[in-house]
């Protein structure tokens, strides 16, 4: 079954400190996944998205993460978080845009990031 | 930028009461989507639709319904709203591309806070 999993469901970083958001998944196709961030009060919006090429992918806000299939991770990462930075953390997983079909996105249960000043 | 308007940000409904959820993009997208959100399972899709008058069921659809009579707008009913719908529900757009450097990424609303008492 396709399924995304956010091992963490709480985090607490100090400001300046470094982040790691864990997100791994179970997918039968070439998996497009994605990083969106929720602040309070708002909708969904999108971090960064990897579909193939370089495992290592750019977003913005200065956040990466690296696709590892090995593994079936995707995890998200910042060298210094900042206090704006605290908000909701979703993975999520669809299907390639290679493989045809209408994207039905998988969400994971979300990671809620709070930082210390 | 692509906008994706949810008509009412908070509700509060009576168990019965048939409850109607407005959702309007203005980019011209073909696919557009209804998911729930609860603490601790993250975003499920309640439907989704490819196209005027088309829908299809998400993995919660029992106790919904959709209409998409315009291209721009998607609407999700609650036929009698129960306390177990009391909830927040996100509308979510894209385009279908098969370039995928912007294909199937969802734009999201800001959200609608139902509570049924």
């Amino acid at each position: 079954a396709q399924s995304v999993t956010q091992p963490d469901i709480h985090i607490t970083v100090s400001e300046g400190a470094s982040l790691e958001l864990r997100c791994n998944y179970s997918y039968g196709a070439t998996p497009y996944l994605f990083w969106y961030v929720q602040s309070p009060g708002q909708g969904l919006q999108l971090l960064l998205k990897y579909f193939s090429g370089d495992t290592l992918v750019q977003g913005i806000k200065g956040f990466e993460a690296e696709f590892k299939r090995s593994q079936s991770s995707f995890n998200l990462r910042k060298p210094s978080v900042h206090w704006s930075d605290a908000a909701e953390y979703f993975c999520a997983v669809g299907s390639s845009p290679f493989s045809g079909g209408y994207n039905k996105l998988i969400f994971g249960a979300g990671t809620r990031l709070a930082v210390h000043p | 930028d692509v906008k994706v308007t949810q008509s009412s940000r908070y509700l509060v409904k009576r168990t019965g009461e048939k409850v109607f959820l407005e959702c309007v993009q203005d980019m011209d997208h073909e696919n557009m989507f209804w998911y729930r959100q609860d603490p601790g399972l993250g975003l499920r899709l309640i439907y989704f639709s490819y196209d005027v008058k088309m829908k299809e069921k998400g993995d919660i659809p029992e106790g919904y319904s959709v209409s998409r009579e315009k291209k721009e707008r998607f609407s999700l009913i609650l036929e009698s709203a129960s306390t177990n719908q009391t909830s927040m529900y996100l509308c979510a757009s894209s385009f279908w591309d098969q370039n995928p450097s912007g294909a199937n990424v969802l734009t999201f609303g800001a959200g609608s806070r139902l509570t049924v008492l």
